[in-house]
């Protein structure tokens, strides 16, 4: 199992503040995917990145892959409550076996 | 398009009993698999299937079976249950084994073993 660890485990913050979600690991991952689970439901997929040093933008989140493919960090522009939710990282193993390992996940609450 | 539906949603075993937590996806997706979620753990993997006739374990495997008679079905199977199988499952699939494909997750089955 490649152990991913996210940080900050929990995380509030005021309507308009930015934020950032990290997730990091010693193994070397094929891709990285983020995940947002509301709650009752099951987790939908944001992103997935796969090139090392790659950084997508979806609106207000950038997400960006390290360049060892070790890490990946989600960050939050001028957060809204509607991005209320747990944040979850998995990373699909180097070799390619389609496994994906997840994080803990990241609670994040946006007060309005 | 209904995607992946698990039923049942919500669920009370008592130790010991058997009982069955079935998913269906009519994505055509040829992979399929099975998660527990615990409080502070993240998504941990059951039983995975890369295609009809084709099941293999996961990391947490244990005091669970699972079949793929069928490319849409993947049940998971409870043997007997114990306290500690107390979790939210997901069911999830995704259209090919290669990697870098998004994994599409049922709503849950929330599972309480008393």
């Amino acid at each position: 199992t490649q152990l991913l660890e996210q940080s900050p485990q929990f995380l509030s913050i005021q309507e308009g503040e930015n934020l950032t979600v990290y997730c990091n690991s010693s193994s070397v991952f094929s891709s990285l995917q983020w995940y947002r689970q509301e709650p009752g439901e099951g987790p939908v997929l944001l992103v997935t990145v796969v090139t090392g040093g790659e950084v997508k933008k979806l609106k207000r989140l950038t997400f960006q892959f390290g360049d060892a493919r070790k890490d990946s960090s989600l960050h939050i522009t001028a957060a809204q409550p509607g991005d209320t939710g747990l944040y979850l990282c998995a990373g699909e193993g180097a070799s390619n076996d389609y496994k994906l390992s997840f994080g803990a996940g990241t609670t994040v609450t946006v007060r309005a | 398009n209904a995607g992946v539906t698990q039923t049942p949603k919500f669920q009370v075993l008592k130790t010991g009993q058997s009982m069955t937590l079935q998913c269906a996806q009519d994505m055509n997706h040829e992979y399929m698999s099975w998660y527990r979620q615990d409080p502070g753990m993240g998504l941990r993997l059951i039983h995975y299937s890369v295609g009809a006739g084709i099941t293999d374990q996961g990391e947490v495997p244990n005091g669970y079976n699972v079949s793929r008679s069928t490319t849409e079905d993947f049940p998971l199977r409870l043997l007997s249950a114990a306290p500690s199988q107390t979790s939210v499952y997901f069911c999830a699939s995704s259209p090919s084994v290669t990697g870098g494909t998004e994994a599409f997750f049922g709503q849950g089955t929330r599972l309480t073993v008393v």
